[in-house]
């Protein structure tokens, strides 16, 4: 049973235009949701993450945004780049376990 | 500061046989976790290890094990290969133990499994 559910898959996105990727979740006791930036042949790497006491983190041109009540968040690349192709993971962990459960991540694809 | 290096990064081998893949975390890191990645289940959590000491694991068969070393270095090893083995394989090093913390993750270890 997938613990964190992630859309969509893939998406393709215009130089400049805005990439939203969402995910959502069951478990309450998640309090740490992190956002992963993979390139092929690369591991994951940190981008930006949020607690629930926050409803909105704000990194440069990434933004998480966190429904609590809806157990829903998700990640916004502003003024997206073809840089910023790659795939994106979103992640939870509860408070008690350095545990992480994935997204099944999304391909971005910034066009020119 | 060096980061999280993964040994070795690619591998094949067949299937019944063993693997043991080996995983140096940044330096003063003391938590290893360990991740399945395959294009279907994305990642997956196989077990932490802190102070030498396993304190999560994943629901992965025994035939997935780990251990980590007194300089906090980890190899996890998989007996009986099978064809669904095949992924890659990420270790990632957490900066505290007891605490929610970033992931390192490494490279990766890409097994083939003929």
């Amino acid at each position: 049973q997938q613990q964190v559910k992630q859309s969509p898959q893939s998406l393709i996105v215009q130089k400049g235009g805005i990439s939203i990727i969402n995910c959502a979740y069951e478990n309450t006791a998640f309090d740490y949701f992190p956002w992963y930036q993979q390139f092929p042949g690369k591991g994951p790497a940190l981008l930006i993450a949020i607690r629930p006491d926050v409803s909105e983190k704000k990194e440069g041109r990434f933004t998480i945004s966190f429904n609590k009540s809806a157990k829903q968040f998700s990640l916004h690349i502003m003024d997206s780049q073809p840089g910023d192709s790659a795939t994106y993971f979103c992640a939870a962990k509860p408070y008690n376990f350095n545990k992480f459960y994935f997204g099944s991540g999304t391909k971005l694809n910034v066009k020119p | 500061k060096a980061g999280v290096t993964q040994t070795p990064r690619y591998l094949i081998k067949t299937r019944g046989q063993q693997v043991t893949l080996s995983c140096s975390p940044i330096s003063g890191h003391r938590s290893v976790s360990w991740y399945q990645q395959t294009p279907g289940q994305g990642l997956q959590f196989l077990f932490e290890y802190f102070s030498e000491t396993q304190r999560n694991k994943g629901n992965f068969p025994g035939r997935f094990s780990g251990r980590q070393f007194s300089n906090s270095r980890s190899e996890m090893n998989v007996s009986t290969l099978e064809l669904g083995d095949s992924a890659l394989y990420l270790c990632a090093s957490s900066p505290l133990g007891g605490v929610p913390g970033e992931l390192f993750f490494g490279e990766g270890s890409r097994l083939t499994v003929l």
